[in-house]
């Protein structure tokens, strides 16, 4: 695998389910992010995380809990989701003060 | 604080005709400029960046864009487009030195190509 890979590529889950994202990165980057983006509204920076601290959570609600194990690992765990969260959920990294970011496929969203 | 404009929110253009996709920043000394291409139910694909150096750069897929200081602006151009260059184009700026979050996105522009 090369890149940042993303699983699953699609997810449906109830209002009551808890799943979790996974995003893996292979390119020895030491920052990893959580993006949402939904229909006709710009990307949305919900989580960074550099050298596996969170520097940056934008007011993201509590539903939403990221992990970064390593460098290379990061999940975004979901539980009691609204269906106002479904959205193509994009993971990110990059080397940290470089800001070039290279994205995953994503992992569309459905909440029922 | 960096910000970002995209003017267009959807361009229409002929197979085989040029295209130039326009980006406007805000930034009190020169950013670090991007531009990513995101094709429908994927993630965003970086074709070119600038860092410093000559303004004109060159990017994948045949596109380039020119940084220009004096007006602000980083335009994504391609000389000929192709049908599979209908998708949609994020123009981002980012603060030198700065921390890793600190990269902003426009609000894209969607490029469809006419047969």
């Amino acid at each position: 695998e090369t890149g940042v890979t993303q699983t699953p590529r699609h997810l449906v889950m109830g209002m009551t389910n808890k799943k979790s994202l996974k995003c893996e990165q292979h390119l020895g980057h030491n920052a990893m992010y959580w993006y949402k983006q939904s229909a006709k509204k710009p990307l949305e920076l919900m989580f960074v995380y550099s050298l596996e601290e969170r520097v940056e959570n934008n007011s993201v609600p509590s539903r939403f809990s990221p992990e970064c194990p390593n460098s290379s690992h990061l999940f975004l765990h979901l539980h009691t989701l609204q269906p106002e969260d479904s959205a193509l959920y994009l993971c990110a990294s990059s080397q940290e003060n470089m800001d070039e970011q290279y994205f995953g496929p994503g992992t569309r969203l459905t909440v029922t | 604080a960096q910000s970002v404009t995209q003017p267009d929110i959807h361009i229409t253009v002929s197979e085989g005709a040029s295209l130039e996709l326009r980006c406007n920043y805000s930034y009190g000394a020169t950013p670090y400029l991007f531009w990513y291409v995101q094709s429908p139910g994927q993630g965003l694909q970086l074709l070119l960046k600038y860092f410093s150096g000559d303004t004109l750069v060159q990017g994948i897929k045949g596109f380039e864009a020119e940084f220009k200081r004096s007006q602000s602006s980083f335009n994504l151009r391609k000389p000929s487009v192709h049908w599979s260059d209908a998708a949609e184009y994020f123009c981002a700026v980012g603060a030198p030195y700065s921390s890793a979050s600190k990269i902003i996105f426009g609000s894209g522009t969607r490029l469809s190509i006419r047969p």
